[in-house]
C-alpha cells in the first residue's frame, strides 16, 4: 500500500534556529514528491517538485532533498513567519494523477 | 492569471441533507482533482476530473460524486450527508500531464450537525 509519513508531528523552534523535517514514503511508481506549507484554514500553497533521488530545489530560507526512500525539508535561519504545518505528498498515477500525503509537520518559530 | 477559487468558504448542515460544492481552475487547467482533509490530517483524495471525465476515485463512496464543466470548472455533491464528513474540501488543478503540479484553491470548511 502506498504510504508517506512525516516526522516529527510538530516541531517548536526559536528563530534563527535551523532545523529539517523528515518525509519517508513507500509507494510503486513515484512519478513526484512534493512539498506544501499550508497555513491555518487555508489550502496547500506549492513549494517544490523532486523528480529523481539526489535532486535538491531551494526557495529563501527551505532546501529540499530527497533519496530513494525520503526527501527532507530542510530550513535555514528560520523567522516566525516560516510558522505553518508543511506537507509531503507523492505523486502516482492509477488512471488519475493523484496525490497522496503525509499527516503533516505542524512547525511553530518563537520570535 | 487567476488561481484555483472555491465557493462557498464555509457551509454548515445537517445529517443527511446533501450539499454541492463549486470549484474554477486555473487559467488554463483541464484537470481538477478534489480532496478531503479532516482536522489535523493530511488531504485524502476523492476523486479527479480530466475533460469532463473521471478519471480515478479514491476510498470514497457514490455518495460523493462530482461534474467538471466545459470550461473545466467543477463541482462534488455528497449526499446523505454524515457526521464524518466535517472537514475541508479542497480542489486542486493541473494542466494534467504527468508530473505536473496540482495548484490548490483556500478550501471549502463543511460542518456536519
Amino acid at each position: 500500500e502506498d504510504q508517506v509519513t512525516q516526522s516529527p508531528e510538530a516541531l517548536r523552534l526559536q528563530e534563527g534556529e535551523s532545523s529539517s523535517l523528515n518525509c519517508s514514503y513507500t509507494v510503486s511508481g513515484l512519478r513526484g514528491l512534493f512539498w506544501y506549507r499550508q497555513d491555518p484554514g487555508k489550502g496547500p500553497e506549492f513549494l517544490f517538485t523532486l523528480y529523481s533521488a539526489g535532486e535538491e530545489k531551494e526557495k529563501e530560507r527551505l532546501k529540499a532533498t530527497l533519496t530513494k526512500k525520503e526527501s527532507f525539508l530542510h530550513i535555514t535561519a528560520p523567522k516566525p513567519e516560516d510558522s505553518a504545518t508543511y506537507l509531503c505528498a507523492v505523486q502516482i498515477i492509477q488512471g488519475a494523477q493523484k496525490l497522496v500525503f503525509g499527516q503533516g509537520t505542524r512547525l511553530t518559530i518563537n520570535p | 492569471e487567476t488561481g484555483v477559487t472555491q465557493s462557498p468558504t464555509h457551509l454548515i448542515k445537517t445529517r443527511g441533507q446533501q450539499v454541492t460544492l463549486r470549484c474554477s481552475s486555473q487559467s488554463g487547467h483541464n484537470t481538477v482533482s478534489w480532496y478531503q482533509q479532516a482536522l489535523g490530517q493530511g488531504p485524502q483524495f476523492i476523486f479527479q476530473y480530466y475533460r469532463e471525465e473521471e478519471n480515478g476515485r479514491g476510498n470514497f463512496p457514490p455518495r460523493f460524486s462530482g461534474l467538471q464543466f466545459p470550461n473545466y470548472s467543477s463541482e462534488l455533491n455528497v449526499n446523505a450527508l454524515e457526521l464524518d464528513d466535517s472537514a475541508l474540501y479542497l480542489c486542486a488543478s493541473s494542466l494534467g500531464t504527468p508530473q505536473e503540479t496540482q495548484y490548490f484553491g483556500p478550501g471549502t470548511r463543511l460542518l456536519v450537525l
